[in-house]
């Protein structure tokens, strides 16, 4: 079985500090990785993914996170925050292959606030 | 490329009436497509699994008669909620697997439903 666990609920940061969110995972073969952005009333729009290759993974808007399987982390950095950055991030695990296997399990979410 | 649509954004209805939600695969073909539920501050619960050509796969807990699900293209998927009731107001996402990557899932804008 997989899961994703996302600690704290809710990150506050200052614009321009250096953002880490936070993510631990749980699978039973290798997974696949992702993390989404979810903006205020929207769908989620895939920030980056691991798919096994390079452990450290660059996304969009400045973005990334590396996979380490000694933790079973995956959390997610930028160095500087931005106001544009506030939203609800979500971590996700699919252990991959076909059928009910390539289901996403997502984790609680991670709300973003940035402050002045 | 990789872009999700979802009709209607938002709808109101009243209680006992049924609602359709389309999900559409604008530039690529999705033989899976998945419903996902979103209640206020919380995770997307995945509803069901749609598949082209056959019938949906309900999670446990997930009346299918109850929310009726038809793939009946490789770009459209729609979600019925029948006899919809108060307690079925929620935010809807659905999302379309690629068949380039069948890990990766682009999600729709969502669709707020508000039964009265």
């Amino acid at each position: 079985a997989q899961s994703v666990t996302q600690l704290g609920s809710h990150v506050s940061v200052s614009e321009g500090a250096l953002v880490l969110l936070r993510c631990n995972y749980s699978s039973s073969v290798p997974p696949y990785l992702f993390w989404y952005v979810q903006y205020p009333n929207q769908g989620l729009q895939l920030l980056l993914k691991y798919t096994s290759a390079a452990t450290l993974v660059k996304g969009i808007n400045g973005f990334e996170a590396e996979f380490k399987k000694s933790e079973t982390s995956f959390h997610l950095t930028k160095p500087s925050a931005h106001m544009s950055d506030a939203a609800e991030y979500f971590c996700a695990v699919t252990e991959g292959g076909t059928g009910t296997a390539s289901k996403l399990t997502f984790g609680t979410g991670t709300r973003l606030q940035v402050t002045l | 490329g990789a872009v999700v649509s979802q009709h209607p954004s938002r709808v109101i209805c009243k209680s006992g009436t049924s609602v359709k939600i389309e999900c559409r695969s604008l530039d690529f073909q999705a033989t899976t497509m998945f419903w996902y539920r979103q209640f206020p501050k919380q995770s997307l619960m995945l509803m069901a699994t749609s598949n082209e050509g056959s019938k949906a796969t309900y999670e446990q807990g997930v009346e299918k008669d109850k929310f009726l699900i038809n793939h009946a293209s490789l770009t459209l998927s729609t979600l019925t909620v029948t006899s919809a009731h108060p307690e079925d107001s929620s935010f809807y996402i659905c999302s379309a697997r690629t068949q380039w990557d069948i890990r990766l899932q682009f999600f729709g804008p969502g669709t707020r439903l508000t039964v009265l």
